[in-house]
């Protein structure tokens, strides 16, 4: 079945830094990939949606200055955490489908903590 | 209001039960979802229905589009079952998560 893989799967780093996850389809083309955020004991939440070639819709009380999001191609996905802070860390997990109608395939997440 | 809700939020069962998770939604959809969550995090789409029960291998799901209801059902359940089971429905561009069912089975 279709792959979708994330890097990193782990990041630490120091407040005030920045961090790159990337989100891959690793055997099909995705015009549309989503980002979600996970804390614990809690379900997703949708925070954009990645259109490719285009700029991204963030959900309500997700600040698009703060999470950037860059889909350059049919095939990758990069979600940059900017000026990160200890509240910032969570679970950030992509998806992606040949369409936003059909099956979505989940990357394995990345877990981000924010020291 | 959380469009979409779940039941029940934690269950335990032993192994070989039969398991029932339910999940409700408010408004009209296009497809419902149920995805299953391992403890590490990773995320697999189980089913994706729009109408009617959809089986593959011990899972089954159905959907009541009238009743706006669908249920996820394991039968012969396994300690490798567990995990937290997610329906979403899809709106027009995008997904809205139920709260999950952290489902335990005791061998």
């Amino acid at each position: 079945g279709a792959v979708v893989s994330q890097h990193p799967s782990r990041v630490i780093c120091k407040s005030g830094t920045s961090v790159k996850i990337e989100c891959r389809s690793l055997d099909f083309q995705a015009t549309t990939m989503f980002w979600y955020r996970q804390f614990p004991k809690q379900s997703l939440m949708l925070m954009a949606t990645s259109n490719e070639g285009s700029k991204a819709t963030y959900e309500q009380g997700v600040e698009k200055d703060k999470f950037l999001i860059n889909h350059a191609s049919l095939t990758l996905s990069t979600l940059t955490v900017t000026s990160a802070h200890p509240e910032d860390s969570s679970f950030y997990i992509c998806s992606a489908g040949l369409n936003v109608q059909e099956t979505q395939y989940f990357g394995p997440g990345t877990r981000l903590l924010v020291l | 209001k959380n469009e979409v809700e779940q039941s029940p939020q934690n269950l335990t069962a032993q192994e070989g039960e039969f398991i029932t998770i339910n999940c409700s939604y408010s408004v009209g959809i296009s497809a419902l979802h149920w995805l299953q969550q391992h403890p590490g995090g990773g995320i697999v789409s189980l089913f994706m229905l729009s109408s009617g029960k959809k089986k593959h291998g011990r899972l089954i799901a159905t959907i009541n589009i009238q009743e706006k209801h669908s249920s996820l059902h394991i039968t012969a359940s396994h300690p490798r079952d567990s995990a937290v089971y997610i329906c979403a429905r899809m709106g027009r561009n995008q997904f809205y998560f139920g709260t999950g069912t952290s489902l335990t089975v005791i061998p």
